[in-house]
């Protein structure tokens, strides 16, 4: 059983364009949705986190979007640069245990 | 302040072999969870551990088995190891068991399994 589904599971963008990834999750009682970045050969690296109490958060070129009543948020990457290219994941986390759930993955190409 | 700390980084076993993988936590973190990432998936969690005690396990077999030593560092043992263990595992300290504090993730450990 999936609790997260994460999509697209790759994509491409000029540089300068937006990056938007898309995740959806099941399980109501999941409280914290970070979202990690991992470059080939590294272990992923916390990017941007968000609680269901907002509905967007905003890190320099980095936004998160919450829809809650939708079980859907959304990663927002503003002028996407070449060193952004990276594996992205979201994850959930919630309940009485303290693991994070992640999604599948997106493979983001930056094209100069 | 040094990260998430994991040995060895690369190791090949072969099938029906024992392995034991190393963690140190970032110092004053007090929880450890190890996941392990197959290649082109995200990773998935196998054990948490605070102040020595489970706090929770994954979906994985017996042959998998953990702790947690005084000053925080841990161990994931795996016995019997199967050509499917090939897997980057990956260790994540944080200050708390749970979503109050990020978690930070070492490079983790690729085990190869012939």
């Amino acid at each position: 059983q999936q609790q997260v589904k994460q999509s697209p599971q790759s994509l491409i963008v000029q540089k300068g364009g937006i990056s938007i990834i898309n995740c959806a999750y099941e399980n109501t009682a999941f409280d914290y949705f970070p979202w990690y970045q991992q470059f080939p050969g590294k272990g992923p690296a916390l990017l941007i986190a968000i609680r269901p109490d907002v509905s967007e958060k905003k890190e320099g070129r980095f936004t998160i979007s919450f829809n809650k009543s939708a079980k859907q948020f959304s990663l927002h990457i503003m002028d996407s640069q070449p060193g952004d290219s990276a594996t992205y994941f979201c994850a959930a986390e919630g309940g009485s245990q303290g693991n994070l759930i992640f999604g599948k993955g997106t493979k983001l190409s930056v094209k100069p | 302040d040094a990260g998430v700390t994991q040995s060895p980084t690369h190791l090949i076993k072969t099938r029906g072999q024992h392995v034991t993988l190393r963690c140190s936590p970032i110092s004053g973190h007090k929880s450890v969870s190890w996941y392990q990432q197959v290649l082109g998936q995200g990773p998935q969690f196998i054990f948490q551990y605070y102040e020595k005690e489970e706090r929770g396990r994954g979906n994985f077999p017996d042959r998998f088995s953990a702790r947690q030593f005084p000053n925080y560092s841990s161990e994931l043992n795996v016995n019997a190891l199967l050509l499917g263990d090939s897997a980057l595992y990956l260790c994540a300290s944080s200050k708390n068991p749970t979503g109050d504090s990020s978690y930070t993730f070492g490079s983790g450990t690729r085990l190869t399994v012939v």
